[in-house]
C-alpha cells in the first residue's frame, strides 16, 4: 500500500457526461501529478499540482482539469465525456516535487465510457 | 528533448534464470532514472531509482539497475527470476537541470515468467 487513495475504484458513464476523481496524497506529500493509462498510448503525464499551484502541465486536453485543495488532495475532472477517454487514471505524490524524488502511485480509477 | 525507450515490449524468461528489462534514455544533462512495476489491476509501485553516486542501484525484491551513461542505458535485472515477477515494468528519466518536474515514461515491457 503505497498510502495514495483514491475515489472511485471504477466508474461506468455515457458520452457527454461530466465526472469527477479524487486523490488524497501520502500524509506529508505535498505535490500531486495526473496520469492517464490506456492501452495504446502507455503512460501520460496529464498535470501535476504543488501545495495547491499548478506546477507543470502535460497532454492534459481542454476538457479536462484539476485542482488541488488546502487540504492537499486533488480532483481531475473530465467533462463532455467521450469513448476515447475509457482509461485508467491514477494518482501519484511525493514530498514536493523535486527532481530526483520518489513518485508514490495510488490503486487507479478504471474509467469506462460507453 | 528528453525521451526513454524500452525496446523490448515483451520479455519472457524461464523461472530460475536470470532476467534483464532493458531501458535507454536520451537527456541534455544527467539523468534521474527509475524503475517501476505495475501488477494486473494495480497501480504502478515503485522498485529502484538512480541519482548519483554508486552505478548499481539495489531496489525491492531482488531487482537491481546499472546506470551506463556510456551506453545511455539503465537496464533492470534479477539474477533469478520468480514466477511472480511477471508483471509490466516502466523506466523513466527525467533531466537533472529540467525545470519541468515531469517525468519522461517508456512504454513499458510485459515480462513473462514461465514455471
Amino acid at each position: 500500500d503505497s498510502g495514495v487513495t483514491q475515489t472511485p475504484k471504477h466508474l461506468i458513464t455515457a458520452t457527454g457526461q461530466r465526472v469527477t476523481l479524487r486523490c488524497s496524497p501520502r500524509s506529508g506529500d505535498l505535490s500531486v501529478y495526473w496520469y492517464q493509462q490506456s492501452l495504446d498510448q502507455g503512460l501520460q503525464f496529464l498535470i501535476q499540482y504543488y501545495n495547491g499551484e499548478e506546477r507543470a502541465k502535460g497532454n492534459i486536453l481542454e476538457r479536462f482539469s484539476a485542482q488541488q485543495f488546502p487540504d492537499l488532495h486533488s480532483e481531475l475532472n473530465l467533462s463532455s465525456l467521450e469513448l476515447g477517454d475509457s482509461a485508467l487514471y491514477f494518482c501519484a505524490s511525493s514530498v514536493d516535487g523535486a527532481s530526483g524524488e520518489t513518485q508514490y502511485f495510488g490503486p487507479g480509477t478504471r474509467l469506462l465510457v460507453l | 528533448a528528453q525521451s526513454v525507450a524500452q525496446p523490448e515490449d515483451q520479455v519472457n524468461v524461464a523461472e530460475g534464470n536470470p532476467l534483464t528489462v532493458k531501458c535507454t534514455y536520451s537527456v541534455s544533462g544527467n539523468p534521474y532514472l527509475f524503475w517501476y512495476v505495475q501488477y494486473p489491476n494495480r497501480g504502478l509501485q515503485f522498485l529502484l531509482k538512480y541519482i548519483t553516486g554508486d552505478n548499481l542501484v539495489k531496489g525491492s525484491y531482488g531487482f537491481e539497475a546499472e546506470f551506463n551513461k556510456s551506453q545511455t542505458s539503465f537496464h533492470l535485472k534479477k539474477p533469478s527470476a520468480l514466477v511472480s515477477d511477471s508483471a509490466l515494468y516502466f523506466c523513466a528519466v527525467r533531466d537533472v537541470m529540467d525545470s519541468n518536474y515531469q517525468l519522461i515514461w517508456g512504454a513499458g515491457t510485459k515480462l513473462i515468467i514461465k514455471p
